[in-house]
């Protein structure tokens, strides 16, 4: 059965600084990964996605995530945060019956 | 804007009433997602359609049901509701039924059972 943990519920990062979120999935087919954002009181937005080809993949907003299969994990980085990054994130990779499978969800937040 | 709507964006109610969420996916979008929200469950997958069919069910519970009309929009209806059942409720919409698919979520609909 595929599943995805998201490493630690908060993360807290200073404006300016590399921001690392962490997914570890595991999946009996190669996944499809996905990173979406959760701003206040908003639905979710995609920021990226890997499906195959590229390992390293771009998103949205300076976001970028890679794909490491020997790792099982598809962290997400991005160099410098900003103030209007902080918002929760979800990981999730594609199962066989049709559905994706969410990650805890990690909250960023943003020190000025 | 997703172009996803949901209606009502909050709703109160009591405990054993129904309560029926709208969504309505965007244009040209066939194929619909429900998702829970709480607090100590997380994001939970519920049902999704394509094209008036069901076509993956997740933890959805039996006091729940929902349908995809002809018109692509869907309801999503909560039963004997339980003080358990607050949550924010998501409907998200894709082009395909591919998993590759973005899914586009609307804003919420905030259902409170007190």
């Amino acid at each position: 059965a595929q599943s995805v943990t998201q490493l630690g519920s908060h993360v807290s990062v200073s404006e300016g600084a590399l921001v690392l979120l962490r997914c570890n999935y595991s999946s009996s087919v190669p996944p499809y990964l996905f990173w979406y954002v959760q701003y206040p009181n908003q639905g979710l937005q995609l920021l990226l996605k890997y499906t195959t080809g590229a390992t390293l993949v771009k998103g949205i907003n300076g976001f970028e995530a890679e794909f490491k299969k020997s790792e099982t994990s598809f962290h997400l980085t991005k160099p410098s945060a900003h103030m209007s990054d902080a918002a929760e994130y979800f990981c999730a990779v594609s199962a066989s019956n049709y559905q994706l499978i969410w990650g805890a969800g990690t909250k960023l937040i943003i020190k000025p | 804007d997703s172009g996803v709507t949901q209606t009502p964006k909050h709703l109160i109610t009591a405990t054993g009433q129904r309560v029926t969420l709208r969504c309505s996916p965007r244009s040209g979008d066939l194929s619909v997602y429900w998702y829970q929200q709480s607090l100590d469950q997380g994001l939970q997958f519920l049902i999704q359609y394509y094209n008036g069919e069901e076509r993956a069910k997740g933890n959805i519970l039996e006091r729940f049901s929902a349908q995809q009309f002809p018109d692509l929009h869907s309801e999503l209806n909560l039963s004997s509701l339980e003080l358990g059942d607050s949550a924010l409720y998501f409907c998200a919409s894709s082009g395909g039924t591919g998993l590759y698919n973005e899914q586009f979520f609307g804003p919420g609909t905030r259902l409170t059972v007190l």
